[in-house]
């Protein structure tokens, strides 16, 4: 099953964009990145979701390069509210209709005024 | 936007009791999840399920088991609580091949 590498801990500012990056050396070729936030005393909340190239949404930009080793989840203009903790996560693809999903240690995100 | 509702945010139970954990979606999901989440361990999958009245072991299913009678049911059962199933109880959805989705949680505590 693939592994992830991921900071720890960040520190930002408000309004800063913040980019977290983990690595996935042994994805495999159906497996995809998904990115979750959690905030505590709370369930992991789904981010954004991809398997190459770029991904965007509302919330947040899922850069992944075209090796697949590692991904970026990028947050533009943090505010307070986005200290939380954020798991990047490799999905195993489609095994039996459900995913497999691995929790790491995920990386505590704190901003600050 | 997708609901996950677990019925008790807290829950304080003695050894030995039966204990059910009860999660509920809206969204007509296939799969529904138990996991546990503790310091230091992360989130480790104990059931899940793929549709009515079917169930799959996940990695710690020792001391639980599970009930899906409806759809939008799943039910986490401790047979007979002990100390270390003190936990953070998430329960999660997802349609096949989605991104799962979760509840906010039952902190369970046996004395």
């Amino acid at each position: 099953l693939a592994k992830t590498t991921q900071p720890i801990s960040m520190d930002s500012y408000e309004g800063q964009e913040v980019n977290i990056t983990c690595s996935h050396n042994n994805i495999a070729t159906n497996d995809y990145i998904t990115w979750y936030q959690q905030f505590p005393s709370q369930g992991p909340r789904f981010i954004i979701q991809g398997y190459k190239t770029k991904v965007t949404n509302e919330v947040a930009s899922l850069f992944i390069p075209a090796d697949r080793k590692s991904s970026t989840l990028s947050l533009p203009r943090v505010s307070l509210s986005d200290t939380a903790v954020y798991y990047c996560l490799v999905v195993i693809g489609f095994s039996g209709g459900y995913n497999k999903l691995i929790f790491g240690a995920g990386t505590r995100l704190a901003v600050h005024p | 936007d997708v609901k996950v509702t677990q019925s008790s945010r807290y829950l304080v139970k003695r050894t030995g009791e039966k204990v059910f954990l009860e999660c509920v979606q809206d969204m007509d999901h296939e799969n529904m999840f138990w996991y546990r989440q503790d310091p230091g361990l992360g989130l480790r999958l104990i059931y899940f399920s793929y549709d009515v009245k079917m169930k799959e072991k996940g990695d710690i299913p020792e001391g639980y088991s599970v009930s899906r009678e409806k759809k939008e049911r799943f039910s986490l059962i401790l047979e007979s609580a002990s100390t270390n199933q003190t936990s953070m109880y998430l329960c999660a959805s997802s349609s096949r091949g989605q991104p799962q989705h979760f509840g906010d949680g039952t902190r369970l505590s046996i004395l």
